[in-house]
Formats: C-alpha cells, sequence, structure tokens
C-alpha cells in the first residue's frame, strides 16, 4: 500500500559526516521534492525533481545536493550536516501532468535526522 | 517572505465541537490546499481548492476561500480524538506550495 518511502525513519549522523537520505515511490509520478522541516516550523521547500530536471530553491545551502537515478527514487545528500541541519526531511511526489504543483502532493513519513 | 499565515496557532476543543482554522496569504495564488500531520508523520493532502472556487466539502470538512481577502478557512465538523494533529495551509503560486506555519489542534475525548 505505501506509494511513498522513505528510508530510514530515524538517522543519526556525526558532525561533518556525509549521509544520504532516501525516497522512493510506486505512483510513477513525475515530480519528487524534498522538504526540510525544523520542529514546530512549515516544511521549507529544498529542491524538485521535474523528471530529470532539477531544481534548486535559490536559498538551499550548497551542503544539500540531489540525486534522482530513476523515476522511482531519489536521494537527499548531505555533504557535511551541522548541528543546525537537525530536523525532519520529508519527500513527496506529484503527478506533473499539469505543470509542477496544481495538484495534490503526496508525502512520504519523513526522515528524522539527528547530528551529534 | 511567508506566504500562508495561519490563525490560531494552538487550539483546544472538547469532541463533538467545530474546529475552524484561518490562513491568509499575501500574492495571488492558482490554488490552496490544507494539508494534516500527525506529530512526527509525514503531510496528508485533505483538500483543494482552486482560486475560482469559493467552498468546497469533504466529509466533515469545509473550507472556504475569499481571494479578494486572501483568505482561507478549514472548518472540521464534529470533531474526534483522532482529528488532534497539526493543519497546515499550502498556497500555490509560482508552481510550488509555499507552507503556513500550522495550526496545532487538540481535540480532547
Amino acid at each position: 500500500d505505501a506509494m511513498v518511502i522513505q528510508n530510514p525513519r530515524y538517522q543519526v549522523t556525526q558532525f561533518g559526516k556525509p549521509v544520504t537520505l532516501s525516497c522512493s515511490q510506486t505512483l510513477n509520478h513525475n515530480v519528487m521534492y524534498w522538504y526540510q522541516q525544523k520542529s514546530s516550523q512549515a516544511p521549507k521547500l529544498l529542491f524538485h525533481y521535474y523528471d530529470k530536471d532539477f531544481n534548486n530553491e535559490a536559498d538551499t545551502p550548497d551542503n544539500f545536493q540531489s540525486r534522482r537515478p530513476n523515476t522511482s527514487f531519489c536521494f537527499l545528500d548531505i555533504r557535511s550536516p551541522g548541528l543546525g541541519d537537525a530536523a525532519m526531511y520529508l519527500c513527496a511526489t506529484s503527478r506533473g501532468d499539469s505543470g509542477i504543483s496544481q495538484e495534490t502532493q503526496y508525502f512520504g513519513p519523513g526522515t528524522r535526522l539527528l547530528v551529534l | 517572505s511567508q506566504q500562508g499565515e495561519e490563525d490560531p496557532q494552538a487550539l483546544s476543543i472538547q469532541e463533538g465541537e467545530n474546529a475552524t482554522m484561518n490562513c491568509s496569504y499575501k500574492t495571488s495564488i492558482n490554488n490552496l490546499q490544507w494539508y494534516r500531520q500527525n506529530s512526527g508523520r509525514g503531510l496528508v493532502h485533505l483538500i483543494l481548492i482552486r482560486s475560482n472556487e469559493r467552498e468546497k466539502h469533504s466529509g466533515r470538512l469545509r473550507v472556504t476561500l475569499d481571494t479578494s481577502k486572501k483568505s482561507s478557512s478549514l472548518l472540521i465538523t464534529a470533531s474526534r480524538a483522532a482529528d488532534t494533529a497539526s493543519y497546515f495551509c499550502a498556497t500555490d503560486n509560482t508552481g510550488k506550495l509555499i507552507f503556513g506555519q500550522g495550526t496545532t489542534l487538540q481535540v480532547k475525548p
């Protein structure tokens, strides 16, 4: 039944140690998004892929990178995590038939990242 | 700058009561969406209302949109303890969603 899957659900890393979060989808959607959500705050869009086209938000730090090797999978790489990067990371998808987002987004359960 | 601002930030009611949450935004939009988030979980889409629509219903949910006032409201009728969650509005005006800060709803049994 799971449509957007995120692994792991909890990730602990050390300050400065690269970490990768993964997302997969069974919906065959064109668009995949990565959001960062800090405690009691709104989700903030980091970047999205429309098919293979990567779109970075202007204020997303260079420390954050993403890869989408195929339709189903998308990865978030944090090259040198800092204490301020501790957050919930949410992956979402949308069909993308009518532009990027004039439609519902489907979210995964999120990965909570802890930086020690 | 934040597109969606929600009011109230927190709401506590008894089971069976209605809950109303408001969202205001600053620029023109294509549509406005409401999402629900249980603690520590992902977001679940509730309802989408387009800029040319004024009201929409889905089960116990009623959403209104007033583009002249740049505001929307989400009404949950006959609330249940299981409705306890955070509720976010999100606006779409450039093909991307911008989320408000959310309203935390607690429904006491």
